[in-house]
């Protein structure tokens, strides 16, 4: 299972929006809504921000928003703060009890 | 307070064999499954496998299908991962992680494997 494609990187001042995207087989992001969305800060384990496509666990701010169109994900970040740099990670379930994650994306904050 | 806590950092020659333990606190342990990703160094995640803690049913990636052995104790509601054969490519921070329905929504501090001759 190949990893999900990713851009290297994104960027953004604070206070606009930066969008990432997610992209891997019609088999997998294009057919089940299971994609997840996950920051990782240097050194910290990866924090759920989206699951389940558009979903967001208590405690995360309306800020960050999910989005999918046949099979590309997408993060949005709105009203970028400099605590929004980070690492970022997309997921998807891929079928049984298996999951694929992305290349992942570093978001700058100029 | 659910948390997942993991052993130590390790240092392994290439060849040998490495053990790593994820100890689950504050729900029931058989309810979850868990999953191990591991991160190289300046790389990306890579979802390793799953072990159903309930049964202790697994499902690994095809990549580690003939090194790696999950296991669970539900008695210390402890899952372990080993990885043999070890490389100096498996150098990496392997996390243990839990899902509920299809969310990781708890993660281990992480342990980092160092395999170095």
């Amino acid at each position: 299972q190949s990893a999900l494609t990713q851009p290297p990187s994104a960027s953004g001042s604070p206070g606009q929006s930066v969008t990432i995207s997610c992209t891997g087989p019609s088999s997998d992001v294009g057919v089940y809504n299971y994609v997840s969305w996950f920051q990782q800060h240097p050194g910290k384990a990866p924090k759920l921000i989206i699951y389940e496509v558009t979903k967001r666990p208590s405690g995360v701010p309306d800020r960050f928003s999910g989005s999918k169109s046949g099979n590309t994900a997408s993060l949005t970040v709105s009203g970028l703060q400099a605590e929004d740099e980070a690492d970022y990670y997309c997921s998807s379930f891929v079928g049984g009890v298996t999951y694929v994650f992305g290349t992942g994306t570093k978001v700058t904050v100029l | 307070q659910v948390q997942l806590v993991q052993s130590g950092a390790e240092v392994k020659k290439p060849g040998t064999s490495v053990n790593v333990s994820c100890k689950a606190f504050g729900y029931t342990f058989t309810n979850h499954y868990i999953h191990w990703v591991r991160q190289a160094p300046g790389q990306g995640l890579e979802w390793m496998g799953v072990i159903i803690p309930n049964g202790g049913s697994t499902t690994y990636t095809q990549k580690f299908q003939d090194r790696v052995t999950m296991t669970r104790d539900t008695s210390t509601n402890t899952v372990n991962l080993e990885l043999s054969s070890l490389r100096s490519d498996d150098t990496a921070v392997y996390y243990c992680t839990r899902t509920v329905g299809s969310r990781f929504d708890i993660w281990g501090q992480g342990t980092m494997v160092t395999v170095s001759s």
